[in-house]
């Protein structure tokens, strides 16, 4: 169980075009979901808490209007990249929150690999 | 103090060696940790959770010593499989269940 699917796995595209990537849990119900960049030989770096019927919370530095975040049911959050640049390429790895192993254990996707060329 | 310090790695140790990693956290206020391991180009898989004063699964052991807000990890019988990133995980002070990943602590096991 807690199963978290992303799609697309990969995606590459050109300078100044919209990635949506989506994000599901495809055996439990999540309200909260996370969307996390990593960069090369970096860590993961939180840039939003999506939660379900409610607006993202973004952290600092990450701009909202630049990554549209979706949570319109309880299973699918999605991220759109929007007028993606070179220095958007990254590993952008979702999480949903569940309770099968603990009350605060999160689910990690496989992740979405971006290359904006 | 950043959030999640971990050692710096990379640590090549052979087969059957016992190693062990460290992490500071500056979140006092923590009561749950994690350890993560990341494989190259995958996402994190949850090895395992910390909420009292340690848990032992198989051959890893965590340890938790909120006095000195310390978590190690310990890996007995090192196989070749467990080569990976490990990473030390504890929750953010600011954004609810968000989680605070450190750099990870590179793990090479050879033959």
């Amino acid at each position: 169980g807690a199963v978290v699917s992303q799609h697309p796995s990969r995606v590459i595209c050109k300078s100044g075009t919209s990635v949506k990537i989506e994000c599901r849990s495809l055996d439990f119900q999540a309200t909260t979901m996370f969307w996390y960049r990593q960069f090369p030989k970096k860590s993961l770096m939180l840039m939003a808490t999506s939660n379900e019927g409610s607006k993202a919370t973004y952290e600092q530095g990450v701009e909202k209007d630049k990554f549209l975040i979706n949570h319109a049911s309880l299973t699918l959050s999605t991220l759109t990249v929007t007028s993606a640049h070179p220095e958007d390429s990254s590993f952008y790895i979702c999480s949903a929150l569940g309770s099968t192993s603990g009350p605060d254990t999160q689910y990690f996707g496989p992740g979405t690999r971006l290359t904006v060329l | 103090r950043k959030e999640v310090e971990q050692d710096p790695g990379p640590f090549n140790v052979p087969e059957g060696a016992t190693v062990a990693f460290n992490c500071t956290y500056s979140n006092s206020a923590s009561q749950s940790f994690f350890w993560y391991r990341q494989d190259c180009r995958k996402e994190p898989k949850l090895l395992m959770s910390v909420y009292s004063s340690g848990n032992e699964d198989g051959r890893f052991t965590a340890q938790l010593n909120r006095a000195s807000q310390y978590i190690s990890l310990l890996i007995r019988d090192s196989k070749l499989s467990d080569s990976a990133t490990y990473l030390c995980v504890v929750p953010s002070q600011d954004s609810g269940y968000a989680l605070n990943f450190g750099k990870g602590t590179s793990l090479l096991v050879t033959p």
